[in-house]
């Protein structure tokens, strides 16, 4: 799987929208962007994923550059729940194997 | 409806003994996946299984390491004559079969080996 490189950390305000880059300049043309995160003491959980396009869901959205070589994962009114670690991740589209490779990920700290 | 469970939540053992951690899935979930996750890292993958066999082992540690699903279902993860650096969370996952399924996590094992 390739690298991703994202911000050791980010503060936020309760409210407000977030913006969690993510940089993969090595991606290949089928590899999905993945993002998952993990709240304090619990195990991760999935957040958004794409390949061209920007996504939508309920938890957030998914900026995917067009060059693909950056994305932004967009919080748009956090909340003190939102207080995880986010891990962006990259996952080959035919690779046989689906395990997820993490890498530090951005803790965010949000302000109340 | 029922997450993934792992069970003991924590376990404390003396360096060179055997521990068992279990794993149940969520109902339907044939891939499963354990991982483990040292303080301040991101998890690290050990192993997956599509249903009952080991379709990726190539994270296991070394060999003291092992994981068995035998009925496809609940998994046990097991570690031989356990060190101090075996002391982390380890975590289980499960998903539907596909590539870009969701994995679904549980809550961890933190074990610690004195």
């Amino acid at each position: 799987d390739a690298k991703t490189t994202q911000p050791n950390s980010m503060e936020s305000n309760e409210e407000e929208p977030v913006h969690l880059p993510c940089n993969h300049s090595t991606i290949s043309g089928t590899d999905y962007i993945h993002w998952y995160r993990q709240l304090p003491s619990q195990g991760p959980e999935y957040v958004i994923h794409g390949l061209t396009s920007n996504v939508n869901n309920r938890m957030a959205s998914l900026a995917i550059a067009e060059d693909r070589k950056s994305s932004t994962l967009i919080l748009h009114r956090a909340t003190l729940r939102d207080a995880a670690v986010y891990y962006c991740i990259l996952r080959e589209g035919y690779s046989s194997a689906s395990k997820i490779i993490f890498g530090s990920g951005t803790r965010l700290s949000i302000r109340p | 409806g029922a997450g993934v469970s792992q069970t003991p939540s924590n376990k404390v053992t003396e360096k060179g003994k055997y521990v068992e951690l279990r794993c149940d899935p969520i109902s339907g979930h044939t891939a499963l996946y354990w991982y483990r996750q040292s303080l301040g890292q991101g998890p690290e993958f050990l192993i997956y299984f599509q249903g009952t066999g080991a379709a990726d082992d190539s994270g296991l540690p070394n060999d003291r390491f092992f994981a068995v699903r035998p009925e496809g279902s609940v998994s046990t993860l097991k570690i031989q004559r356990t060190e101090r650096g075996d002391s982390a969370v380890y975590l289980c996952a499960s998903s539907l079969p596909g590539l870009y399924n969701e994995q679904f996590f549980g809550p961890g094992t933190r074990l610690t080996v004195l």
